[in-house]
């Protein structure tokens, strides 16, 4: 099984400042594979990016991803209010779907 | 408008069954695979099972495997897990969500159902 690493754990910014999250996986994940989510409390999760670094109609153009391989990145270019959350990556692979353990990013 | 809603959660006893239903509008239900995950409290999103279009096609978490079953009515554009020899380990918010076209990933969500299994 594919175990989804995230980095770091918390992340305290400011608004306006760029957030640079990272994933890495126990073995190579194809990009198609790859996921990542906004859960905020209260809140169902919110599908951000998918195939590593397409945005689904709706999402705003500051939330972008990147990676192949091991390593993925999901980056909030300038963060919003809205933006503090928890972010969680995830992929697919041999019929499992399996989710990082989260990074939250909270205000500094 | 996409919509999917979860019902049946509540309060078990360990070992004790359940059955959660989803309820999707807003989509041709019988062209995409659905999926379930919980979150428990405190915790991180943990995949539980997903079910193709047809419904033919099922997969579960090893820590589900045996003991909860995913099914369809696509008459009913109805998705069910059914939950038995449940433990206190289970205890979660279940999240149904639509499958994007490839399966990959999850681009709708419910709401989520509280399940919780006392010991």
């Amino acid at each position: 099984e594919i175990v989804l690493t995230q980095s770091p754990d918390t992340l305290s910014l400011s608004p306006g400042e760029r957030a640079t999250l990272s994933c890495r996986a126990s073995q190579s994940v194809s990009s198609t594979y790859l996921a990542w989510y906004q859960l905020k409390p209260g809140q169902p999760p919110r599908l951000l990016i998918y195939g590593a670094s397409n945005r689904p109609t709706g999402i705003p153009d500051r939330f972008s991803g990147s990676g192949s391989g091991t390593d993925f990145t999901l980056t909030i270019s300038r963060l919003e209010p809205e933006d503090f959350a928890v972010y969680y990556c995830q992929q697919y692979g041999n019929s499992r779907w399996t989710f990082g353990q989260g990074t939250k990013v909270e205000i500094k | 408008e996409v919509q999917v809603l979860e019902s049946g959660g509540g309060l078990v006893q360990s070992g004790g069954s359940l059955r959660l239903s989803c309820a999707a509008s807003g989509f041709t239900f019988t062209n995409y695979a659905m999926g379930w995950v919980r979150q428990a409290p405190g915790k991180g999103l943990e995949w539980v099972s997903f079910i193709g279009g047809s419904g033919t096609s099922t997969y579960y978490a090893d820590s589900v495997k045996g003991r909860f079953t995913v099914s369809r009515d696509n008459s009913k554009n109805t998705l069910y897990l059914q939950m038995n020899s449940l433990r206190a380990d289970d205890t979660a918010d279940y999240y149904c969500a639509k499958g994007t076209s490839d399966g990959i990933a999850f681009d709708y969500w419910g709401q989520g159902t509280l399940v919780t299994v006392s010991s």
